[in-house]
């Protein structure tokens, strides 16, 4: 079965740099979401979008900003990196909001390395 | 302020024992609880969810509880496998009323089944 699939996988930046992260959804899944985490820390919500609005909002940074496009992919995009961005980050989809009632398909990540 | 609390310490338990792993709450009012598994380095897996109006859900040899007076939920793995060796993840919906709401995890119980 098809799954989420995220781009790139790996990830260098240096600080102050720029990075942009990529995430396609589960085919027929209109709803995505984008989880930050850190070395031996549990994922952090950041953003998500249901038919390409926004939905809910976590912990992003300012710096950061995403968006859906009409094929439902995702893009995050991070500016001015700092040394304390460098983590795994995750994107999610699912199919429609329910209240949030329902399972969340994780992608494999791309880690982010800042230096 | 809302808490998801698990033993993060690290569980130790021999191949074909049960493990029974814990998430307590505070602070929230979850019409559900979910329960996801992460390998190292990889997205997390969902494996459950239990609705409020729901004291036990099961699904082959995993079983969740969800006790809504003691905010606490019991995840347990029966006749437990080496392959079972993982990080499970508590995760409760915060409710924003956005609709596709985050997740909020709680940090994990990490599982070692010994041969």
């Amino acid at each position: 079965a098809a799954g989420v699939i995220q781009s790139p996988r790996h990830l260098i930046k240096e600080k102050r740099e720029t990075a942009t992260l990529k995430c396609y959804p589960i085919p027929r899944h209109d709803t995505v979401y984008w989880y930050q985490q850190g070395p031996g820390q549990d994922p952090q919500f950041l953003i998500s979008f249901y038919e390409k609005m926004q939905s809910d909002k976590g912990s992003i940074p300012d710096r950061f900003s995403a968006q859906q496009f009409s094929d439902y992919h995702s893009e995050l995009n991070m500016s001015s990196l700092e040394l304390g961005d460098s983590a795994l980050y995750f994107c999610a989809s699912s199919l429609g909001t329910s209240g949030g009632a329902g399972e969340q398909f994780f992608g494999p990540g791309t880690r982010l390395t800042v230096l | 302020s809302q808490k998801i609390e698990q033993n993060s310490e690290a569980l130790n338990i021999q191949e074909g024992k049960t493990a029974t792993l814990t998430c307590n709450y505070t602070n929230y009012s979850p019409a559900y609880l979910q329960w996801y598994r992460q390998d190292p380095g990889r997205g997390p897996v969902f494996l459950l969810l239990i609705r409020e109006n729901e004291k036990e859900k099961r699904k082959e040899r995993l079983k969740v509880t969800f006790d809504t007076t003691l905010k606490q939920s019991l995840f347990h793995i029966t006749a437990s496998q080496p392959a079972d060796s993982a990080t499970y993840l508590c995760a409760l919906d915060p409710f924003r009323g956005g609709g596709a709401d985050g997740l909020t995890f709680g940090k994990g119980t990490h599982l070692i089944i010994q041969p």
